[in-house]
């Protein structure tokens, strides 16, 4: 099985400024990786796939970049509506997806 | 506007059966894989089944393999997951997820989610 490993698990930022979230895989997925975002109550949303293409709908703030092993998700200028937890999700290898532990967004 | 509506959920105990079901819409069922996602209280997110636009491809996550079996109903534009042997460690939200690809095309990317229906296992 693939691991999907994200840091920090907790990231403290304030409004306005530039968010940088990790994500490894345990063995290289190419470019077969997504992000998520939750919000408290909420189902997942999809952000961004193929490591780097955003989701319909998705803000340009939203970036993402890596291959192989090792990813970044970048939101450039955080929003209150940005303030959730992300989860990165490999799919490079079927029957065997696995998402990361997530980390959490928060309000410094 | 995609809607996907989980149902089935509920309490039961540990080695009882429990179906849930997802009803889909504003989008061509047939055209697309469907997958079952959970979370556990707390935790982070798990894949547990995909099925293919056509039921040929059908694929488990190993922690559910020979309990759990996923289908689909292109007719009534619904999945389903049949949920035997159930275990405590099954207690969950369970999401149904439509992947982004097309048909043939799938990729396991999930662009648009239920809001999940809560499985509890309990003595």
């Amino acid at each position: 099985e693939i691991v999907m490993t994200q840091s920090p698990a907790t990231l403290s930022v304030s409004p306005g400024e530039r968010a940088t979230l990790s994500c490894r895989a345990s063995q290289s997925v190419s470019s077969n990786l997504a992000w998520y975002q939750q919000k408290p109550g909420q189902a997942p949303r999809l952000l961004m796939y193929g490591a780097s293409t955003r989701a319909t709908g998705i803000p340009a703030r939203f970036s993402g970049s890596g291959s192989g092993t090792e990813f970044t998700l970048t939101i450039s200028s955080l929003q209150s509506e940005d303030f959730a937890v992300y989860y990165c999700q490999q799919y490079n290898i079927w029957p065997k997806y696995t998402f990361g532990q997530g980390t959490k967004l928060e309000i410094k | 506007e995609v809607q996907l509506v989980e149902s089935g959920g509920g309490l039961v105990q540990p080695g009882r059966s429990l179906r849930l079901s997802c009803a889909a819409s504003g989008f061509t069922f047939d055209d697309y894989a469907m997958h079952w996602v959970r979370q556990g209280p707390g935790r982070g997110l798990e894949w547990v089944s995909g099925i293919s636009w056509n039921d040929v491809i059908i694929g488990y996550a190993d922690s559910v393999k020979g309990r759990f079996t996923i289908s689909r109903d292109n007719a009534k534009n619904s999945l389903y997951l049949q949920m035997n042997s159930l275990r405590a460690e099954d207690t969950a939200l369970y999401y149904c997820a439509k992947d982004n690809g097309h048909t043939s095309n799938w990729e396991g990317v999930f662009d648009y989610w239920g809001q999940g229906t809560v499985v509890t296992v309990s003595s």
